[in-house]
């Protein structure tokens, strides 16, 4: 059983600048969320996809976009960058119906 | 949106001593979750609750969803520095597409 991989680890980007951050699901997992963590807070839910389709979205801009593959693999989107979108990132997968969520390591991002 | 407070923000104890971190909502839960964050580390799943007044234990843990689902604890009995880290509540949405996190409770534990 493989876990959820997200890459890459770390990203420093610049103000304006777009960023794609990557997310492999865990097998068998059809449903992934993306959260933003900033430091010493709790992750914020930021949207879930499931079956290829947004299922739920949280108070975040039209900015942060995400993608879902037919393999359950996802991407998460964020254009116009701005400084306090600094955070650690992270996914998490699982399987609609059961308990828990998988997370994986996150993506350190850094805008200057 | 729906909102799970969590108290206290930091705990410092010594190795041996308890310690509890609580939950709290405003409205009734479907479903309470638990996860830890060692420093510098991802959540990780510990446990969920569903049911009016249930408890569970995990070893050294112990878990309890209020009777009237708007609370839930999580107790560890004679801490280990291995317990160090941020312990998250987390509940759904009715839809139960949303999972929301409490701001966590960060234990440090002096050996």
């Amino acid at each position: 059983e493989t876990g959820v991989t997200q890459s890459p680890t770390h990203l420093i980007k610049t103000r304006g600048q777009q960023v794609t951050l990557r997310c492999s699901s865990q097998s068998g997992h059809n449903t992934v969320s993306w959260y933003q963590q900033a430091l010493g807070q709790g992750p914020q839910f930021i949207f879930q996809y499931y079956r290829e389709e947004e299922n739920g979205r949280g108070n975040f801009p039209p900015r942060f976009s995400g993608l879902q593959f037919p393999n359950y693999s996802s991407e998460l989107n964020v254009n116009a960058l701005e400084l306090d979108d600094s955070a650690l990132y992270l996914c998490a997968s699982s399987l609609a119906g059961t308990l828990g969520y998988t997370f994986g390591s996150g993506t350190r991002l850094t805008v200057v | 949106g729906q909102q799970v407070m969590q108290i206290p923000q930091y705990q410092h104890v010594q190795e041996g001593e308890d310690f509890t971190t609580y939950c709290n909502s405003s409205t009734t839960l479907s479903n309470i979750q638990w996860y830890k964050q060692r420093p510098g580390g991802h959540p990780v799943f510990l446990i969920q609750l569903v049911k009016s007044g249930e408890v569970k234990k995990q070893k050294r843990l112990t878990f309890q969803f209020g009777e009237a689902k708007k609370n839930s604890s999580l107790h560890i009995t004679a801490t280990q520095t291995t317990d160090v880290g941020t312990y998250f509540c987390a509940a759904h949405n009715n839809a139960g597409n949303m999972l929301t996190f409490g701001g966590g409770t960060r234990l440090m534990v002096k050996p």
